[in-house]
């Protein structure tokens, strides 16, 4: 079945780091990506959406779906304190006809001054 | 400003009680969705319905849980009897699934967090 698989947490990353947050995944159908981001105690909201083939850019971050290797990798130049939180790829079940998603077990991303 | 309702926003209740949690979905959406958040297990699908039928409630112990639409404004998650181990941060996700299976991303709601002691 499908399945989404992120790079373990916690990451900690000074201010200004490069961020990269692995996401992959296995899925039978054309694939719709997500990357969605939970700060401390609120809920989860969406960060990025992607098709195929398709780069986006939201709030600094970057996303772009890599076929040939089954992968959405969640990238930032660099990181804010602000930042800290969990992050969540998901992936669109197709195969259902609704827009069920998979996520990911989730990546805790924390930011140190 | 369009946004997913839910109700209570916290819940504390004694193990064996019968808890009730509601959701409003944003007005045009048609799917609806239930997750439950715990720090060991993350966010776990319980159940989800697309034009109120449910779909799939594969992920809801059906002993003690149940989920329904009554109408297209109102979902309704309940635990009857509660235990200690369903204390958890219970979200409700609306979205909208177009002709041709376009997709739409899930928004969520605030959240219900539920203490069952």
């Amino acid at each position: 079945g499908d399945s989404v698989t992120q790079t373990e947490g916690p990451v900690t990353l000074p201010e200004r780091a490069a961020l990269t947050l692995n996401c992959t995944y296995q899925s039978s159908y054309s694939t719709f990506l997500f990357w969605y981001v939970q700060y401390l105690n609120k809920e989860p909201e969406l960060l990025l959406k992607s098709s195929e083939n398709q780069e986006t850019d939201s709030r600094g971050f970057q996303a772009s779906p890599i076929k040939s290797d089954s992968s959405f990798h969640l990238e930032k130049p660099s990181v804010q304190l602000s930042d800290s939180a969990v992050y969540y790829c998901a992936l669109r079940d197709r195969g259902g006809a609704t827009n069920k998603l998979i996520f990911g077990t989730g990546t805790l991303l924390a930011v140190q001054p | 400003d369009a946004r997913v309702t839910q109700t209570p926003r916290h819940k504390v209740t004694e193990m064996g009680q019968e808890v009730t949690m509601r959701c409003q979905p944003i007005l045009g959406h048609n799917t609806v969705f239930w997750y439950r958040q715990t720090m060991m297990q993350g966010l776990e699908l319980l159940a989800y319905f697309r034009n109120r039928a449910p779909l799939d409630d594969s992920g809801m112990p059906k002993d003690r849980f149940s989920a329904e639409m009554p109408d297209a404004t109102l979902a309704t998650l309940k635990i009857q009897p509660s235990e200690p181990r369903d204390s958890a941060v219970y979200f409700c996700a609306s979205g909208l699934v177009l002709a041709g299976g376009l997709y739409n991303e899930q928004f969520f709601g605030p959240g219900t967090r539920l203490t069952v002691l």
